[in-house]
């Protein structure tokens, strides 16, 4: 059974690009979630999807923003990159979404320069 | 204050060596409780998942979750080099996914 898949694995942008991250489920996996993990701050929660909706949302600014599809596939998208926005963005699904039973992704390792 | 909090280490042991780890939280909401590995530049790999208080035991890892103490511990049987890693406790109130992580023990295991 294949795991939790998130493209690109790497990604360098400038600062005031955008960016779109991609998270694809464990098949049958209807809950994706998303963390931001720097090494001063450790792994923060983003937002949680579940269904196609969003069910929380973690304390980022509004350039931060997901999106879940129909086959429970995710993406996230940040605006106005910053410097300080250079972190390795974490997807982990699981099937109910209810007890935090999470699998993850290895990660896309985004730098702002 | 965070919700949680753990011992960043780092910590170093010899192989075989029985290794302690431990968080502790202030919310008493939590109800789900996990540990993770995770290796430099992967994912976190779930290891343990515990519901509410008690011992849960998986090959050399045992997980411990008291809930009168807000303390939960994971402990490694005959550490080999292999578990050099980094690990993280993690935490849930239910019905949902979000989870609340601690900031990593760094643990190194020497032959």
């Amino acid at each position: 059974k294949a795991g939790v898949t998130q493209t690109p694995r790497y990604l360098i942008k400038t600062r005031g690009q955008q960016v779109t991250l991609s998270c694809s489920p464990i098949s049958g996996h209807r809950s994706v979630s998303w963390y931001q993990q720097t090494p001063g701050q450790g792994l923060q929660f983003l937002f949680e999807y579940f269904s196609e909706t969003q069910r929380n949302k973690g304390n980022f600014p509004g350039r931060f923003s997901g999106r879940q599809f129909s086959n429970s596939r995710s993406e996230m998208n940040v605006s106005t990159l910053e410097l300080g926005d250079s972190a390795l963005y974490l997807c982990a699904s699981s099937f109910f979404g209810q007890s935090g039973e999470a699998f993850f992704g290895q990660g896309t390792r985004l730098t702002v320069v | 204050q965070k919700e949680v909090e753990q011992d960043p280490g780092p910590l170093s042991v010899p192989e075989g060596a029985i290794v302690s780890l431990n968080c502790t939280y202030s919310n008493s909401a939590f109800q789900y409780f996990m540990w993770y590995r995770q290796y430099s530049r992967k994912g976190p790999e779930l290891l343990m998942y515990t519901y509410s208080s008690g011992n849960k035991e998986d090959g050399r890892f045992t997980a411990q979750v008291d809930k009168s103490s807000k303390y939960i511990s994971l402990f490694i049987r005959d550490s080999q080099p292999s578990d050099s890693a980094t690990y993280l406790c993690a935490m849930s109130a239910g019905n949902t996914d979000k989870l609340i992580f601690g900031t990593g023990t760094r643990l190194q295991v020497f032959p």
